[in-house]
């Protein structure tokens, strides 16, 4: 399967801990995107990365919250001190670039719970 | 800012029924639009998609079509199967990093 990873697909915390996820893209895709996804929510953009650069950040993306692509294949989203207000899917999406609209490719997304 | 407004679910449907789901947006320039769907268990996936004015999108037997004039995008199916039971999920993008911005979800569910 060439599609989009992440792992876990599911992590139970406790509150204060530190949680992080890894998203592997599709292999030549070079932007990658991270969605947070609350219950009977659309998913919210938190951030994007042009290969290695991380290019946007959302003010939801409070400074509890690092995301890296060190070498522009996968990417780590690090929650730190967590609290309970942080439980939610995380989704990972990746594209290519090319002229013109580039499609998204969603992973199945790591589901958070904060005890 | 950029916002998706659409129908709030539950919508049950008997099998073979027209389906309608509205989607009105807001945005600040010419948004691409979209439909995603997330089907029980499993990861969001592009249902269909149109990038200017007028474009009609198609993808399995659904269309919507893209009204720059009352800024809308209506999901519709002639004849709804239980299989298409699932959350949708209207959606624009707009700019150079084509974040997506998504609606809350209308939740389908479709009875034999």
């Amino acid at each position: 399967d060439t599609g989009v990873s992440q792992d876990p697909r599911h992590k139970i915390t406790k509150r204060g801990q530190n949680v992080t996820f890894r998203c592997d893209p599709i292999s030549e895709h070079n932007r990658l995107y991270w969605y947070r996804q609350t219950l009977g929510q659309g998913p919210e953009f938190l951030t994007y990365f042009q290969n290695e650069a991380q290019l946007e950040k959302s003010r939801l993306l409070s400074d509890r919250f690092s995301a890296e692509r060190p070498k522009g294949s996968f990417s780590t989203l690090e929650i730190q001190r967590t609290e309970q207000g942080d439980s939610a899917m995380y989704l990972c999406a990746s594209s290519p670039t090319r002229q013109g609209y580039n499609e998204q490719f969603f992973g199945p997304g790591t589901r958070l719970t904060v005890l | 800012g950029n916002s998706v407004t659409q129908m709030e679910g539950p919508v049950t449907l008997s099998e073979e029924a027209f389906l309608t789901i509205n989607c009105t947006y807001t945005a600040t320039g010419y948004p691409s639009l979209f439909w995603y769907v997330q089907y029980p268990g499993e990861g969001l996936q592009l249902l269909l998609k149109a990038t200017k004015a007028d474009d009609k999108g198609s993808n399995k037997g659904f269309e919507a079509t893209y009204r720059k004039e009352t800024t809308s995008f209506h999901l519709e199916k002639g004849s709804v199967q239980v299989s298409d039971s699932a959350v949708y999920f209207c959606a624009l993008s707009i700019g150079g990093y084509q974040k997506v911005t998504f609606g809350t979800g209308t939740k389908l569910q479709v009875i034999p």
